[in-house]
């Protein structure tokens, strides 16, 4: 099993350009999450799908965020406009026990 | 969910047990201890979970105490490659609202 994947791994972009995160779960998982990182923050869950199905975006910072899941297999996280407070390492997990997630290696976005 | 307190830093000899605290004083009856730990420029990896009675599998053992209030992570004998941040996550057995929120956690440093 090739494990969570994302993409890509690092990313650099300037002020007010759209960025677009991929994930690929496990397959097999039912739930996917998007976590974000950052020193002065922690990690910090943006939005869980449960079988494909948004069930909280309370983390979601702002409108310019989204997440979207079409399909068991697939997910993305994308920011539009970009912005300087945005830089941060982006992790995306999956799940089917619920209780033991598995993280894949992050998306480590740099916006200029 | 409850939350949990745990020493910001700890030092553990290779070879030796490194044992790792996690005070969660409000934990309600219905709420899991789980563990995770980051290494450096990775995902948090899951370690092991347990409600009230002591756990262990290949990678540590949980002990839980009868108040429930506290908790210990034991690495049996430490290796370099445990240096790692190790959380210490508290909440409800898992049902669809399923979300873990992260603490600041303990930095392991494992010496040789």
């Amino acid at each position: 099993d090739a494990g969570v994947i994302q993409s890509p791994r690092h990313e650099v972009t300037e002020m007010g350009q759209e960025v677009t995160l991929r994930c690929k779960p496990i397959s097999g998982h039912n739930s996917l999450f998007w976590y974000r990182q950052t020193m002065m923050r922690g990690l910090e869950l943006l939005i869980y799908f449960n079988n494909n199905v948004p069930i909280d975006d309370s983390g979601m910072p702002e409108d310019r965020f989204s997440a979207k899941m079409p399909n068991a297999s697939f997910s993305t996280l994308k920011i539009q406009p970009s912005e300087p407070r945005d830089s941060a390492v982006y992790f995306c997990a999956s799940s089917i026990r619920q209780y033991e997630q598995y993280f894949g290696p992050g998306t480590r976005l740099t916006v200029t | 969910d409850a939350k949990t307190t745990q020493p910001p830093s700890m030092d553990c000899a290779e070879g030796r047990a490194a044992n790792l605290p996690c005070n969660h004083s409000t934990i309600s009856g219905n709420e899991y201890v789980y563990w995770y730990r980051q290494i450096h420029s990775q995902g948090p990896q899951y370690i092991i979970h347990g409600l009230k009675n002591n756990e262990t599998n290949e990678m540590a053992s949980l002990i839980i105490t009868e108040d429930r209030k506290s908790s210990t992570l034991i690495l049996p004998h430490a290796t370099l490659r445990d240096t790692a941040v190790y959380y210490c996550i508290v909440r409800v057995k898992p049902n669809n609202t399923d979300k873990l929120i992260f603490g600041t956690g303990t930095r392991l440093q494992v010496f040789p």
